[in-house]
């Protein structure tokens, strides 16, 4: 089993729909929760972070931690297309004293106008 | 606040030839990360610094590849000698905390 997982994607949704983007880990013990869009031939730029379960909302992005089901989503309202990237789920492991971050493959994101 | 810096943005090189890529992390910024990025995939963590130590270079391929943080600020990553798989993008991230701030990148290309 992969230390972090994400839908395989490619996901299509059309404008103005609710994208659903989902990442399951395997180490219970993680802290910190990331999600992270990274445009084409760009460097992945930092959206959310969640650290206790529940949701996060900022704008039309939301965060839901559920650390017992050891998954973490990110939903993005009324999608548009400048939201079209691949989304990186990352889990930090830290158990001693520096962070220990993991990075998922990502899931490719497509809003069709 | 000024972002992470990288140089060069781009180089290309024959295989068996040597590269470095340097990296200027944000300001008070403690840990600095290269990771490698191959097309489609997750960054790959390469080395993590605390400071100026080294916390994790499980994943370095410690026959071709080294990095150094001197002074705890800037990085240079080097590659000597490269092969072809080592085409892929090169990026430099660094946190305060555990939010990872990235630079642009470094696109190498080894023919």
């Amino acid at each position: 089993q992969k230390e972090v997982e994400q839908n395989s994607g490619p996901l299509s949704v059309p404008e103005g729909a609710i994208a659903s983007l989902n990442c399951t880990y395997s180490d219970r013990g993680s802290q910190s929760f990331f999600w992270y869009r990274q445009y084409s031939g760009k460097s992945p730029e930092l959206i959310m972070s969640i650290y206790s379960n529940g949701d996060k909302e900022d704008g039309r992005f939301t965060a839901q931690l559920n650390k017992a089901s050891q998954y973490v989503s990110l939903l993005i309202r009324d999608s548009q297309p400048s939201d079209s990237a691949t989304y990186l789920c990352a889990v930090n492991r830290a158990k001693t004293s520096y962070d220990k971050v993991i990075f998922g493959p990502g899931t490719s994101l497509s809003v069709i106008p | 606040e000024a972002g992470v810096a990288q140089s060069p943005r781009y180089k290309i090189i024959e295989k068996r030839q040597s590269v470095a890529f340097w990296c200027n992390p944000i300001s008070g910024h403690a840990t600095l990360y290269w990771y490698q990025q191959i097309l489609g995939q997750g960054p790959k963590l390469l080395i993590q610094f605390q400071n100026n130590g080294v916390v994790d270079d499980s994943q370095l391929p410690k026959d071709r590849f080294s990095a150094e943080r001197l002074k705890g600020v800037d990085s240079t990553l080097k590659i000597q000698p490269a092969k072809l798989e080592d085409s892929a993008v090169y990026l430099c991230a660094s946190s305060f905390y555990d939010e990872q701030f990235f630079g642009p990148g470094t696109r190498l290309t080894v023919l």
